[in-house]
C-alpha cells in the first residue's frame, strides 16, 4: 500500500500569512494526488486534483504543486475560514489511501 | 446541484449486520463510479469501497474485504453498503462520495456505532 505522510501535523498561523502543507508518498505516484479540506463537523471538500489542477468554486488562494513523491498545498494569505484539517489522497493504485492530515489552526 | 444523502446508520452489536444507503441526485448517476469513505471518531479518512458504473466491478481494502459489499441501483440512483460481521473498529461516520479517482462530491455522512 502507498503510505502518504503529511507534515506538519499541526500548523499555527495568523490570518494573512501564506503557508505550505506537505504530503510525501512512500513511492512515486506521478501527479495522482488530491487535496481536501475538512472543517469541523463537515464533510471533506475537494480543493485540488491531480497535484495542481484547480477546482471550480475553490478560491484562487489555494494551489498545489509536486510530482513523484513530494507534494505541496499552498495557501496564499490565509483567511479565517481556512482554519480546518487538510488531507491528501492518492489515486495511483489501490487501495486508495489518505494522509493523516494537517490541522491549520489560529495562532 | 449534486446531492448525496446517506441513511441507515445507527447502533449495532458486534458481529451483526447493517446496510447503508445513499440517494444521489443532480447528476447522471449511472455515468459515475461511486465510493464509500469512512472516518472513525477524531481520526482521518479511510477509503472503504468503490463500484464501477454498471456495478460489475467492485474494489475494497483488506480491512473490509469479505465483510462489506458495495452495490448500486442505477434505476433508483442509489448506492448501498452491506456491512456484515461488524467490529468495534468499524465505528465511524460513513460518507458516500462520487469517485472520479478523486472524490469530488461527498454526502453529509451517517454514523455507525458498533458496540454491545
Amino acid at each position: 500500500d502507498i503510505v502518504l505522510t503529511q507534515s506538519p501535523a499541526t500548523l499555527s498561523v495568523t490570518p494573512g500569512e501564506s503557508v505550505s502543507l506537505s504530503c510525501r508518498a512512500s513511492q512515486g505516484i506521478s501527479t495522482s494526488i488530491h487535496w481536501y479540506q475538512q472543517k469541523s463537523n463537515e464533510s471533506p471538500r475537494l480543493l485540488i486534483k491531480y497535484a495542481s489542477q484547480s477546482i471550480s468554486g475553490i478560491p484562487s488562494r489555494f494551489s498545489g504543486s509536486g510530482s513523484g513523491t513530494d507534494f505541496t498545498l499552498s495557501i496564499n494569505r490565509v483567511e479565517s475560514e481556512d482554519f480546518s484539517v487538510y488531507y491528501c489522497q492518492q489515486s495511483y493504485s489501490l487501495p486508495r489511501t489518505f494522509g493523516g492530515g494537517t490541522k491549520l489552526e489560529l495562532k | 446541484e449534486v446531492q448525496l444523502v446517506e441513511s441507515g446508520g445507527g447502533l449495532v452489536q458486534p458481529g451483526r449486520s447493517l446496510k447503508l444507503s445513499c440517494a444521489a441526485s443532480g447528476f447522471t448517476f449511472s455515468n459515475y463510479y461511486m465510493a464509500w469513505v469512512r472516518q472513525a471518531p477524531k481520526k482521518g479518512l479511510e477509503w472503504v469501497a468503490t463500484i464501477s458504473t454498471s456495478g460489475s466491478r467492485t474494489y475494497y481494502p483488506d480491512s473490509v474485504k469479505g465483510r462489506f459489499t458495495i452495490s448500486r441501483d442505477n434505476a433508483k440512483s442509489s448506492l448501498y453498503l452491506q456491512m456484515n460481521s461488524l467490529k468495534s473498529e468499524d465505528t465511524a461516520t460513513y460518507y458516500c462520495a462520487r469517485d472520479g479517482r478523486d472524490f469530488d462530491y461527498w454526502g453529509q455522512g451517517v454514523m455507525v456505532t458498533v458496540s454491545s
